[in-house]
């Protein structure tokens, strides 16, 4: 089944604890995107990636980082969490080409006190 | 629950009837658009899309209007059933760019 995999589902930290949450797809995709939502403000993108090695800074980099080395899985990581990181995050992914629509994952709810 | 629905515009409408979300767009370069759904506890879902050289496009019980002239797009949901209740996103997509700007969505709520 073609999908995108988040993990972990929930996620429960403190201030200042490195975390990282995976992404992976398997349909071949070329571009892959990290959003948060929180309510009032939708989705915004934070990082997203063209191809492996190509990332770029979405509305929302601060505080985050992401790896692409290989075309499947585009981790997102918080170097030090903070409370207003506390969100809801999606991983997305799409062919590349133009007028293709992402396909999402189930998210990853994080909460940091 | 999930709290994405807070704060949305709500629809509700009897089971049977015919939806219709509406959705204003910003962007002038905007050649391609897209309908999500999003249900409680899960990512948002492509529902339908629809190209800018196109006014109305349709897909199974859903279609989507587009109007470039005052930038305004609509998902008509036909005969609305429970199982459609979730929030529904739109999103716009420049020409030739990846970058996906989302609305902030709208709640539909079917009444059995």
């Amino acid at each position: 089944e073609a999908q995108v995999t988040q993990n972990p589902r929930y996620l429960i930290t403190v201030t200042g604890k490195k975390l990282t949450v995976t992404c992976s797809q398997n349909m071949n995709h070329e571009y892959m995107s990290w959003y948060r939502q929180d309510p009032g403000l939708g989705l915004r993108q934070i990082y997203y990636s063209m191809n492996v090695e190509v990332t770029d800074k979405g509305d929302v980099p601060e505080g985050y980082k992401v790896s692409r080395k290989e075309k499947r899985n585009f981790p997102l990581i918080l170097e030090s969490p903070s409370p207003n990181q506390t969100s809801l995050y999606f991983c997305a992914s799409s062919s590349g080409t133009e007028h293709s629509p992402l396909h999402f994952g189930n998210g990853t709810r994080l909460t940091v006190t | 629950g999930e709290s994405v629905g807070l704060h949305l515009p709500t629809l509700s409408v009897q089971e049977g009837d015919n939806s219709i979300i509406n959705c204003a767009y910003s962007n002038s370069a905007s050649d391609y658009f897209i309908w999500y759904k999003q249900e409680s506890g899960k990512g948002p879902q492509f529902i339908i899309d629809i190209r800018s050289n196109m006014d109305k496009r349709q897909g199974q019980r859903v279609t989507v209007l587009l109007n470039k002239t005052v930038k305004h797009l609509s998902l008509q949901i036909a005969a609305t059933q429970p199982g459609d209740s979730a929030v529904y996103f739109c999103a716009e997509n420049p020409s030739g760019y990846q970058k996906v700007t989302f609305g902030t969505g709208t709640k539909l709520q079917v009444i059995p």
